[in-house]
């Protein structure tokens, strides 16, 4: 069973199209997040939702817009797409909003490639 | 602001040898999570180990072992017995638990080569 599970791995799309990606985890976690991996390979925080709840919005073009219809379930929409748009999004969560300890680990999916052309 | 540093941007390393990935950060934060991933070829992100700040003890799994100096602020990965499977992109990060609501920050990553 996989625990974070994201889809479509691989989107290859136009400028100026909107997508989504799906994110669905069965850990029973309460938190989920979107990171985008750039193409240097750098990881950087998007969102983070703790039941629902927006709890971190970074400096994300508000062309990004998440949706957490309930705790085990968070997309990612993504309106009028551009060529910088072009990463690995990664879902993950954890059970936590990070107050201490292992338990906190966060986890994630297996990336979906955004190809913009 | 939390920083978190990996001077080393690739290394080779012999199989059956082992090998220590460097790590180093910078917060204000009393309380904070160190933790390590590795990313294969094939993309995923995989949790391998944790070290909690107030932790006494060094953490391991397995063969992964984690060289936590607090004081120095480095939090160094060690892999004993590398094997083939290992080569990867390794990613140190860190989560401060008094604020930020626990962003979890990474450092640039390690690219790790196993050669027989």
């Amino acid at each position: 069973d996989t625990a974070v599970s994201q889809t479509p791995k691989y989107l290859v799309t136009q400028m100026g199209n909107d997508k989504s990606i799906k994110c669905e985890q069965n850990l029973g976690h309460d938190t989920m997040y979107w990171y985008k991996q750039d193409s240097k390979k750098f990881l950087k925080i998007m969102f983070s939702y703790n039941n629902k709840e927006l709890i971190i919005n970074e400096t994300v073009p508000n062309r990004f817009s998440p949706k957490s219809p309930d705790k085990a379930h968070l997309n990612l929409h993504i309106n009028s797409l551009e060529l910088g748009d072009s990463a690995v999004y990664f879902c993950a969560s954890s059970q936590d909003v990070g107050w201490g300890g292992s338990g906190n680990t966060i986890y994630f999916g297996e990336g979906s490639w955004l190809t913009v052309v | 602001a939390q920083k978190i540093t990996q001077t080393q941007p690739g290394m080779f390393v012999q199989e059956k040898e082992a090998v220590t990935l460097d790590c180093t950060y910078d917060t204000s934060d009393p309380s904070y999570g160190l933790f390590w991933y590795k990313q294969p070829s094939s993309g995923e992100m995989i949790f391998l180990i944790y070290q909690g700040s107030y932790d006494q003890q060094n953490a391991t799994e397995g063969r992964y072992s984690l060289n936590f100096q607090k004081a120095r602020k480095s939090a160094n990965l060690v892999i004993s017995a590398s094997q083939l499977g290992d080569s990867a992109m390794y990613f140190c990060a860190m989560r401060p638990y008094t604020d930020s609501w626990g962003k979890l920050q990474f450092g640039a990553g390690t690219q790790v080569v196993v050669t027989p």
